[in-house]
């Protein structure tokens, strides 16, 4: 079993819709928790940044930590086509190396 | 501020090559990690270096190495190239080290094909 799991996709939206990517981990020792957008053909940029629980927002960008359930989610509001990108979550524990989740391939569709 | 940049950006070899990667950071970033990107296990971790030592390590056979020198720039080297080697190649940079509130900043990656 991975540490990280996460839904591949593809998932395909219409324009305008809300979308919501989760991320399942199992080790409780993990404390920071991380999005990061990667469009085809280029390296992930950081989209969201939380230490520990709880929610963040940055525009139509929301991101949940929920650590007693070991989930981690991220909301996208008024989805545009730009927003078409694979999503990675990652995490760590304190000094320790980042994990990857496998990516979801998200299609926002005009 | 430029961005972490990768040399070359497409490498293509044969099985039993080796093969050196580059990378260099942002400006001001000391440490540096390297992952390989599949479509089959996505993202994961080889190694991190900060001031020329490495901290941190992945997974991977020994074939795989890197290094660091004093200006933060780092290599890393595939020896006995097999075909599941074929990936694509990224390199992180960060200010500091293994603190996680350091945000690491991508490159575009070295798409390595072996043949």
């Amino acid at each position: 079993q991975k540490e990280v799991e996460q839904d591949p996709g593809p998932l395909s939206v219409p324009e305008g819709a809300i979308v919501s990517l989760n991320c399942t981990y199992s080790n409780s020792a993990f404390q920071y928790f991380m999005w990061y957008r990667q469009y085809s053909r280029k390296g992930p940029e950081l989209l969201m940044y939380t230490y520990s629980s709880g929610n963040k927002e940055d525009g139509r960008f929301t991101a949940q930590v929920d650590k007693s359930s070991k989930y981690i989610s991220l909301f996208i509001r008024d989805s545009q086509p730009s927003d078409s990108a694979t999503y990675l979550c990652a995490m760590s524990a304190v000094g320790g190396k980042l994990i990857f989740g496998q990516g979801t391939e998200l299609s926002v569709k005009p | 501020k430029a961005g972490v940049t990768q040399t070359p950006r497409y490498l293509i070899k044969t099985r039993g090559q080796q093969v050196t990667l580059s990378c260099s950071p942002i400006s001001g970033h000391r440490s540096v990690s390297w992952y390989q990107q599949t479509p089959g296990q996505g993202l994961q971790f080889l190694f991190e270096y900060f001031s020329e030592t490495q901290r941190n390590k992945g997974n991977f056979p020994g074939r795989f190495s890197g290094r660091q020198f004093s200006n933060s720039r780092s290599e890393m080297n595939v020896s006995t190239l097999e075909l599941g080697d074929s990936a694509l190649y990224l390199c992180a940079s960060r200010q500091g080290l293994a603190t996680s509130t350091d945000t690491q900043y991508f490159g575009p990656g070295t798409r390595l094909t072996v043949l």
